[in-house]
């Protein structure tokens, strides 16, 4: 049963770049894909792009210029940055991980979220 | 982008109830559709994936149907559990995008 803890600071000052980690447990980050979404009033479920464990990424075009996403299969984690950061990335911030059945893919374990807040 | 258009946004219902949510896809998704229940201040909780195959775990009053672009989530008998916001989201392409929500209320 996989587990999954997202970490990283709260608030975040505008112009910066937030950083979070995904720690999971319970099993080994090798072999799947791995997520981060995002969630706000707004602008609902955002997905901001996925990695997997051999470091492949691929990333939300709307995001693309400001996100890097990185494994370390290591410490069984992987990270979010997003630089230049406004109050419109404002947002509840998930971890997820892919599950997969054939050629199906899905979120299946998620992180219990993390709250960054964008503000001087 | 696939644009998820779910319907209705929001819907009263009582203990008991057959519950019917639609999912509309902007384009061809083939089958590539995932079902999501949200309580809150908690994380999505998978539900359906590939259109109409149960996650395992989740009981079975909760079914999903379609293909194409049009898909529904149905909820035989509402239970007081279920009272919920739920969400489809398209497999497809990139990006991975979620319908808005659908929020289901006690009548």
């Amino acid at each position: 049963q996989f587990q999954l803890q997202e970490s990283g600071p709260g608030l975040v000052k505008p112009s910066e770049t937030l950083s979070l980690a995904c720690s999971v447990s319970g099993g080994s980050i090798s072999n799947y894909y791995w997520t981060w979404i995002r969630q706000s009033p707004g602008k609902g479920l955002e997905w901001i792009g996925y990695i997997y464990y051999s470091g492949r990424t691929n990333y939300n075009p709307s995001l693309k210029s400001r996100v890097t996403i990185s494994v370390d299969t290591s410490t069984n984690q992987f990270s979010l940055m997003l630089s230049s950061v406004t109050a419109a990335d404002t947002a509840i911030y998930y971890c997820a991980r892919h599950g997969r059945t054939g050629n199906y893919f899905y979120f299946d374990y998620w992180g219990q979220g993390i709250l960054v807040t964008v503000s001087s | 982008d696939i644009q998820m258009t779910q319907s209705p946004s929001s819907l009263s219902a009582s203990v008991g109830d057959r519950v019917t949510i639609t999912c509309r896809a902007s384009q061809f998704i083939s089958s590539d559709l995932n079902w999501y229940q949200q309580n809150p201040g908690k994380a999505p909780k998978l539900l359906i994936y590939a259109a109409s195959s149960l996650q395992s775990g989740v009981p079975s009053r909760f079914s999903g149907s379609g293909s194409g672009t049009v898909f529904t989530l149905t909820i035989s008998s509402l239970q007081p559990e279920d009272f919920a916001t739920y969400y489809c989201q398209q497999n497809y392409n990139i990006p991975r995008t979620f319908g808005q929500g659908t929020k289901v209320e006690v009548k």
